[in-house]
């Protein structure tokens, strides 16, 4: 069956980076667009990015555009998201999710506190 | 586009019906036709798990007391009867504009 597995969050100081990985597992990764979305208590759940199962087609949210980056790895089924530049913000629990359009599979998240 | 719903709270009886309303601040419709409009239930400690997408199209799994409807900018999430299971955070979402956007929010909880 569809597994994702998020992994890299942590505690940062604002200012710093992060890699998030998510690792795919029971369908074809190559084929499909995969998502980021995170949730906070103050924010609710905001997309941030999705891209295509070439790569091609990549589109990020306002707030984090120039600062976040979104590739995979199709060799090895795995989705990345390098955050630079982090602000308290963007405290939150962060998931991949397979599709776009319609989000059908998440991860269970991973937890990234931006905090001095 | 801004995704509203309503309420905020729903406290329901075991059993009986339940209604969430989610409102877009503008039309859903895509290019291909297809209206992006899905709900998600969230349990506490747990990911999102889709519903409903395509406004009335049940994902797999999801049991037939659930039911989502509408058109145009109001859409509409119906539990036909509540089970206990049933308990948590009620989301909707479209998937027509980017960004993609969630509501708020409607928590359901046992009276």
């Amino acid at each position: 069956q569809v597994q994702l597995v998020e992994s890299g969050g942590g505690l940062v100081e604002p200012g710093g980076s992060l890699r998030l990985s998510c690792a795919a597992s029971g369908f074809m990764f190559s084929d499909s667009y995969m998502t980021w979305i995170r949730q906070s208590p103050g924010k609710g759940l905001e997309w941030l990015s999705y891209i295509s199962g070439s790569g091609a087609d990549i589109s990020y949210v306002d707030s984090v555009k120039g600062r976040f980056t979104v590739s995979r790895d199709n060799a090895k089924d795995s989705l990345y998201l390098q955050m630079n530049g982090l602000r308290p913000e963007d405290t939150a629990v962060y998931y991949c999710a397979r599709y776009a359009r319609v989000p059908q599979r998440w991860g269970k998240g991973t937890t990234v506190t931006v905090s001095s | 586009v801004v995704m509203t719903q309503s309420p905020l709270s729903l406290p329901v009886t075991l059993g009986q019906p339940a209604s969430i309303s989610c409102r877009s601040s503008q039309g859903l419709v895509y290019s291909d036709g297809s209206i992006y409009l899905n709900w998600f239930h969230q349990r506490p400690g747990q990911s999102p798990r889709l519903l409903i997408h395509r406004v009335s199209n049940r994902d797999s799994g999801v049991p037939d007391r659930f039911s989502g409807s509408g058109s145009g900018t109001d859409f509409t999430l119906k539990i036909s009867r509540v089970e206990a299971e049933d308990v948590g955070v009620y989301f909707c979402m479209q998937g027509t504009h980017w960004p993609f956007t969630f509501g708020g929010g409607t928590k359901v909880e046992i009276k």
